[in-house]
């Protein structure tokens, strides 16, 4: 069954020790998402990937970064963990239904849960 | 620019009894709107989605939504609850113009009463 994948589903860490989390998608999808959830919260979109064209969120912190080396893979690094970045870490993807780059349904991953120690 | 309103934090109902999920949404163009299911330590899962099509929008494991364009709300029913149903529920909004992007609600937890 196509679907998203990520690996690994629960990710301990120390403070400050960078880490990084993966994605992969068989659905050929052109377009991958990282969000970030905490407890008892709505997904927050850190940025996104059109293709290979980077779209980071306004207020996502220089601490996440992201990288797309394929269309198949995407990961999010975490430069420095802090203790406020323990969360849920969801991945998505959708295909892009127009020219003009309008979306169609995203299709989430089972999340990687991250502790910082 | 876009917002879904859920009110509340949390429902709970009784097995065999109807769920009612309310949501309200706010958008200056002609919206996408999707439900999206969570399981504990699991993603997200699409239950189902309006696309300016038929205003009632069946779904998988029962559920059902209608948009209502002049009450602007998208709300989600179960005509019967399951033990199985207890989740948090998500409703987002989606514009359909360049580069388009999710709107979060802030989620309902869904318990069921055996």
């Amino acid at each position: 069954d196509a679907m998203v994948i990520q690996n690994p589903r629960y990710q301990v860490t120390q403070f400050g020790k960078p880490v990084t989390l993966s994605c992969s998608q068989t659905l050929n999808h052109n377009v991958m998402y990282w969000y970030q959830q905490k407890s008892s919260q709505a997904p927050k979109l850190l940025f996104h990937y059109y293709d290979k064209d980077f779209n980071n969120e306004a207020d996502t912190p220089d601490n996440f970064q992201s990288r797309r080396p394929n269309t198949s893979f995407c990961f999010l690094d975490i430069r420095s963990p802090g203790l406020g970045d323990a969360a849920m870490y969801l991945c998505a993807t959708s295909r892009a239904i127009l020219s003009g780059r309008a979306t169609d349904t995203q299709y989430f991953g089972p999340g990687t849960r991250l502790t910082v120690l | 620019a876009q917002s879904v309103t859920q009110l509340g934090s949390h429902v709970s109902v009784s097995e065999g009894a109807l769920v009612l999920l309310r949501c309200n949404y706010s958008s200056s163009v002609p919206p996408y709107l999707f439900w999206y299911v969570q399981y504990p330590n699991q993603g997200l899962q699409l239950l189902l989605k309006y696309t300016s099509a038929a205003t009632l929008v069946k779904g998988i494991n029962g559920f059902e939504a209608e948009f209502k364009k002049s009450e602007t709300s998208f709300h989600l029913t179960k005509p019967s609850a399951h033990m199985s149903d207890a989740a948090e529920y998500f409703c987002a909004v989606s514009d359909t113009g360049a580069n388009s992007k999710l709107t979060f609600g802030k989620g309902i937890t869904l318990s069921v009463r055996p």
